[in-house]
């Protein structure tokens, strides 16, 4: 059972577009992070957020996560070729150390972005 | 720096056939992890350990085995190898007082 659904999928748009990409879930998390994937590599964390509606901004990216805690975006501004790969969310739920340490990951958005 | 070491990079096995994924990271960080990546399916937990001595299962663990005798290894084995174990495989590892999660670079494993 996928807990984090992300949308959309794919996501094609030139340089200077902005856009969004949105992580949703029925479970309530403690945390949640962004992590971008380029190819060949292993994900690298972007952000976390950890208070319902909270907003941090990243230079052109901006993370919201939402008011109950069971849902993320991520908004690109003015969208660069290098912000191309794969971005993934992925939220923990508070409990025992050893069950807090674990991170449920999202579907995955793939954003190419062309000149 | 190194931090999380994978290796192999690609590995071709025959249904049947065993290995072992080996996993080092050199940061002191407590608690490690292997994940399998599948296209549109994101990573899925297969197991991960919180220390030396200690492993529990993930949300996918039928087919793997692993051991942590060390806080530097986390080996990821494959008894029995099928084809839906074709996958790429990525090892990370968190210290206690950051919830950030370092990954290898994968390891890309094809069983034919």
């Amino acid at each position: 059972t996928q807990l984090l659904e992300q949308s959309p999928q794919f996501l094609s748009i030139q340089e200077g577009e902005n856009l969004t990409v949105y992580c949703n879930s029925s479970s309530v998390f403690s945390s949640l992070q962004w992590y971008r994937q380029e190819p060949g590599e292993g994900p690298v964390l972007l952000v976390t957020v950890v208070t319902g509606g909270e907003v941090k901004k990243l230079k052109r990216l901006t993370f919201q996560f939402g008011d109950a805690r069971k849902d993320s975006s991520l908004h690109i501004t003015a969208a660069q070729t290098g912000d191309t790969g794969l971005y993934l969310c992925a939220g923990a739920r508070s409990g025992k150390t050893g069950t807090a340490s674990k991170l449920t990951f999202g579907t995955g958005t793939r954003l190419q972005v062309t000149l | 720096n190194a931090g999380v070491t994978q290796t192999p990079k690609f590995q071709v096995l025959k249904t049947g056939q065993s290995m072992t994924l080996q996993c080092a990271q050199d940061m002191n960080h407590e608690y490690m992890s292997w994940y399998r990546q599948d296209p549109g399916m994101g990573l899925r937990l297969i197991h991960y350990s919180v220390g030396a001595g200690i492993t529990d299962q993930g949300e996918v663990p039928n087919g793997y085995n692993v051991s942590r005798s060390t806080t530097e290894d986390f080996p990821l084995r494959l008894l029995s190898a099928a084809p839906s174990q074709t996958s790429v495989y990525f090892c990370a590892s968190r210290g206690r007082s950051t919830g950030e999660l370092f990954f290898g670079e994968g390891s890309r494993l094809t069983v034919l």
